[in-house]
């Protein structure tokens, strides 16, 4: 079945700083990649998401990158605020329509 | 539109006993799943439904956990009987078509075993 593993699994960053997560997935079929944001005692939100047929999707200051071939996606946050603080999670679906998470990235904002 | 519903939002109970979780997803989603979310980790697929059938139950310890999809609605997830390791965030998602579009979560529940 679908395996993902994601990296770091902490990343401290200073105000204004760059933050990049990585991920990798094992299953071929898998043509949906969502990544999810979830602060401490409330539930995953959708911040992106990209498909298999596009290479690289931006939404302001969030960008997602998508390498196919080599089975990895990639979260990009840019100039990065207190209030991106939070665990980041990503998401793999492919065969069977199975949603699989990654094991999360706790990202720490520093003023 | 009304998000996903879960209920209760707090359980404690004691090794062995039994619990039962409630959720009722976004009006017109065909997909269902349940979580485990253990402190520190990300969620585990339990069990996927599309409608009112199962997708995917790899990962639900079936000696322990069932779970329901009636008429393609509200679900519940139980325990019988609970251990200790069972204490997590168990939460519930719906999405309109599958693992194709976003999955919408619940507030989750919080289980307390002990």
């Amino acid at each position: 079945g679908e395996n993902v593993e994601q990296h770091p699994s902490t990343l401290s960053v200073q105000e204004g700083d760059s933050a990049v997560i990585k991920c990798t997935y094992s299953d071929s079929a898998s043509n949906y990649f969502p990544w999810y944001k979830q602060e401490l005692g409330k539930r995953p939100q959708l911040i992106i998401d990209i498909r298999s047929n596009v290479g690289e999707k931006k939404d302001q200051r969030i960008a997602v990158t998508l390498n196919k071939t080599a089975k990895h996606f990639s979260l990009h946050i840019t100039e990065t605020q207190p209030e991106d603080s939070a665990v980041y999670f990503c998401a793999a679906s492919g065969g069977f329509q199975k949603l699989v998470f990654g094991t999360g990235t706790r990202l720490l904002v520093s003023p | 539109e009304a998000g996903v519903a879960q209920s209760p939002r707090y359980k404690i109970i004691e090794k062995r006993q039994s619990v039962a979780f409630w959720c009722n997803p976004i009006s017109g989603h065909a997909t269902l799943y349940w979580y485990q979310q253990i402190l520190g980790q990300g969620p585990k697929l339990l069990i996927q439904f599309q409608n009112n059938g199962v997708v995917d139950d790899s990962q639900l310890p079936k000696d322990r956990f069932s779970a329901e999809r009636l008429k393609g609605v509200d679900s519940t997830l139980k325990i019988q009987p609970a251990k200790l390791e069972d204490s997590a965030v168990y939460l519930c998602a719906s999405s309109r078509t599958g693992g194709f579009t976003e999955a919408f979560f619940g507030q989750g529940t919080r289980l307390t075993v002990v």
